[in-house]
């Protein structure tokens, strides 16, 4: 089983809809888990971190839901250029294991 | 502010060759360093992470390996490619009181 699993997509939504991704973990002993936003033929840029009790970066929200162990991204109000692959990650409590999700395929359309 | 380097930006080499990949990070002491391989579709594959000079852990055996020369330089090497190990090279490094991995722009590797 892998430790992360995300709905590959991919997502084709048109600009000013909400948007929301979902991501399951497998290991109930993880630490701490992030949203990085890649966009194609680069690398992955932290997006935002993920905390227990929710939290809110302009147009985006993230939350934690530990007991049926998955994380969800909010995206709201979607411009093109959220437009981009979306992972998310998980690190267990031992550290220096992180598990990255396969990414979630986002297009904004006009 | 801290800045992470890889070089070069993309590569051809044939099977058979080696490989040496470099990665750098400024602005940072005693960083964690990690090598990832991201292949076409894919997610992310860990490769080798290092918590201090000479300390190197493997985490997929396989015909490539990694160094750390210098604190903030890590090394990734292959003597022989293989086709296999075409993909996108990340290196990424973290501050161990903390969980966040900064990603290098990324070395682009086609085995031919």
């Amino acid at each position: 089983r892998k430790e992360v699993e995300q709905d590959p997509g991919p997502f084709n939504v048109p600009e000013g809809a909400t948007v929301a991704f979902n991501c399951t973990y497998s290991n109930s002993a993880s630490q701490s888990f992030f949203w990085y936003r890649q966009d194609c033929r680069k690398e992955p840029k932290l997006l935002m971190s993920v905390y227990s009790s929710g939290n809110e970066d302009g147009r985006f929200t993230a939350q934690l839901n530990r007991a049926s162990q998955y994380i969800s991204l909010l995206i709201r109000d979607s411009k093109l250029s959220d437009s981009a692959t979306y992972l998310c990650v998980v690190v267990l409590r031992t550290g220096n294991q992180f598990y990255f999700g396969t990414g979630t395929s986002l297009t904004v359309i006009p | 502010s801290q800045t992470i380097h890889q070089w070069p930006a993309t590569l051809v080499q044939p099977v058979g060759s080696p490989l040496s990949l470099e990665c750098t990070v400024e602005g940072t002491s005693n960083p964690n360093l990690y090598w990832y391989r991201q292949a076409a579709g894919r997610g992310l594959q860990l490769l080798f992470y290092s918590v201090g000079i000479g300390q190197i852990s493997s985490e997929v055996p396989q015909n490539l390996s990694a160094s750390r020369p210098q604190d903030r330089q890590f090394i990734l090497s292959s003597k022989k490619l293989l086709l296999s190990d075409s993909g996108f090279y990340l290196c990424a490094w973290m501050l161990s009181s903390y969980n966040e991995q900064f990603f290098g722009p990324g070395t682009r590797l086609t085995v031919l």
